[in-house]
């Protein structure tokens, strides 16, 4: 099925880097979704997106939905040791059903104490 | 309340076996969804209700069969699972309203099968 691509794959960063991270489609989307997941754990749902060029904030996380709508960032500043997980994007397309959402592939992050 | 359970945590089960993951779930969504998910892999989705109703099957083998007793309960009955079926299975639920995408997910079943 479609998948969205994401990048970068993994990162390894020092404590108190920021750290930036991004989703594109060939397709436009209607909503992205921003998760991270922890080793064991479920996706927690950090920022959702839902208008062309929004911009949200959720403490350090900011993340945009792109203008064209084939694309939304993660941004993470000032990185801490528990901000390590897999961080998943996952966006909806006007196409598509609207129960489904498309995944990205994950972007793994390690962060160095 | 905004958190999706799920019991057992973890299972362990013999491809003769039959067994059942619960979810529930008390943010009044009347969407609820099964996915599985692989390590380091995306959620993929298997299952969903709406309104209690299965609107979505994605080509789910028939040991997989879920259910939907109320607007807060979901099941996965299990039976004559395969090793490869050994994975995180995850309940998520959401708004049932069109323009509302947010999933919120319980924590997994881990699933072992010998």
């Amino acid at each position: 099925g479609q998948q969205l691509n994401q990048s970068p794959q993994s990162m390894f960063i020092q404590e108190g880097e920021d750290v930036s991270m991004n989703c594109t489609s060939s397709s436009i989307f209607n909503t992205w979704l921003w998760y991270k997941q922890e080793p064991g754990e479920g996706p927690v749902l950090l920022i959702a997106l839902y208008k062309a060029g929004e911009l949200t904030s959720n403490g350090r996380l900011t993340a945009q939905f792109g203008i064209t709508r084939k694309d939304s960032f993660l941004n993470i500043s000032a990185s801490i040791p528990s901000d390590v997980g897999i961080y998943f994007c996952a966006g909806r397309s006007p196409a598509g059903n609207n129960r489904k959402l498309i995944w990205g592939l994950g972007t793994s992050l390690a962060v160095n104490p | 309340d905004t958190e999706v359970t799920q019991t057992p945590k973890h299972l362990v089960m013999g491809m003769t076996n039959k067994k059942s993951l619960k979810c529930e779930q008390h943010m009044g969504h009347r969407a609820m969804y099964w996915y599985k998910q692989k390590a380091k892999k995306p959620p993929e989705l298997m299952f969903v209700y709406s309104y209690e109703k299965l609107s979505i099957n994605e080509s789910v083998p028939s040991r997989f069969s879920p259910e939907c007793p109320n607007s807060s309960l979901l099941n996965l009955h299990l039976h004559a699972l395969q090793p490869e079926d050994s994975a995180l299975y995850l309940c998520a639920s959401s708004q049932a309203s069109s323009g509302y995408n947010e999933q919120f997910f319980g924590p997994g079943t881990r699933l072992t099968v010998l």
